[in-house]
This record gives structure tokens, sequence and C-alpha cells, in this order.
């Protein structure tokens, strides 16, 4: 069955944009998460969706947002994007909140 | 919240040779503790968890220990190969969480020299 799949796979965008990225789950699973990663602070968790509901949420600002649709996928937005906000942003998926999370390849944003 | 320390950062070792690395993590009523290797390029995949009613979990090359008591937990590789050369991380589900809901240590960058 087809993994985890995020698009875009790369973006470039100006201090102050916006962006939208897309995340669609392994078919049937009902929990996405995102995780922003860098090379100085590694892997880290921006939030968790089950079931069009946000369940979880880490330490990032607000500018950092997400949503999941009826069919599982979700979409995170960043808005006034600043230079640091450059990362590789992964999205994984889980059957339910107790089986393993599957990652997807990832959409490096870069900021400039 | 939860915090996970690992060390260390970077590890270097003769291919035959094991390999070690290891986490602590701050919350004491953290339940799921997996272990995920990332090759260059390439997503994050599971190699190996252990939960907290567990000691000790051995899959072919790889073993994972867990002491609740100190709140630390260890990735053991034995006959290090090639390509066992990635970055490894261990995570920390922390209490409330879930699988999707991981508290990830920064990376040990291993590397297997032939």
């Amino acid at each position: 069955k087809a993994g985890v799949t995020q698009t875009p796979r790369y973006l470039i965008k100006t201090r102050g944009q916006q962006v939208t990225l897309s995340c669609s789950p392994i078919s049937g699973h009902r929990s996405v998460s995102w995780y922003q990663q860098t090379p100085g602070q590694g892997l880290q968790f921006l939030f968790e969706y089950f079931s069009e509901t946000q369940r979880n949420k880490g330490n990032f600002p607000g500018r950092f947002s997400g949503r999941q649709f009826s069919n599982s996928r979700s979409e995170m937005n960043v808005s006034t994007l600043e230079l640091g906000d450059s990362a590789l942003y992964l999205c994984a998926s889980s059957l339910e909140h107790r089986t393993e999370a599957f990652f997807g390849q990832g959409t490096r944003l870069t900021v400039v | 919240g939860e915090n996970v320390e690992q060390h260390p950062s970077t590890l270097s070792v003769q291919e035959g040779d094991s390999a070690v690395i290891k986490c602590t993590y701050s919350d004491s009523a953290s339940n799921y503790f997996p272990w995920y290797k990332q090759e260059l390029g390439k997503r994050p995949q599971l190699i190996i968890d252990i939960r907290s009613n567990v000691g000790e979990k051995k899959d072919q090359r790889i073993a994972v220990t867990l002491n609740k008591t100190a709140k630390h937990f260890s990735l053991h590789i034995t006959e290090t190969q090639p390509e066992d050369s990635a970055v490894y991380f261990c995570a920390a589900v922390p209490y409330g969480g879930s699988q999707g809901n991981l508290i990830f240590g920064k990376g040990t960058k291993l590397s297997v020299k032939p």
C-alpha cells in the first residue's frame, strides 16, 4: 500500500509570506502528526490530529497551524515566514494512538 | 514537559564492533520509547521500540534496554555493518500523549568504517 505522501517536496518562499504543506496518510490511518527537523534542534513535535481534532500541540508560535480533513489528509500552515522557519517538515501517520508512526519523505522549506 | 537527552552526538566504530547510544528522559510517566533510523536524504524509520513494562527487547543485531528508575534507555547494535551508518533518534511519548506525539532526542550520527 502507498506510504505517507507529502507535497510539495521542495518549496522556496520569501520572508513574510505564508505557506501551506500537505500530507496524505497511509490509507486507513486516522492520526497525523507534524514535525520540524533542523540541524540544530533535531526533530521537534508541532502538532497531532486525530479524527479532525487537534489532540496535542508542541511548543511553537501561533504562526504554525494545522488542520485535518474528514478523509484524514492534513495540512499545516505557516504564516509570516521567518528565515528560521527553513527546515524539513515531516508528517507521520498511525492507525491508532498506540500504533507505530510512519513518516513521509518531508517537505524541504527554504525561506529567503 | 518531557525532555529527551541523547548521547553521543557522533559515534564512529569499525565494522564488526558494537555501538551503544544512550538516552535519558525527564517525565517519569512516559511509557513508550521508540528508536528511529534516518539515512541521508530519507525519512525516519522505526527500528525497535520498548514499552515501560518491559526491561529489554531484542531484534536480531539490535537491542534496547530500559531502566525506569534511572529514566534512561539505550540502543545496542552488535556486529555493525556499513549499512548501519545513519542518524539514530531516540524518542519518548509523554504522559497523555500517543505514538503521534513523540519527543525526540537530538540524534546520534553513527559511522561504521569498513
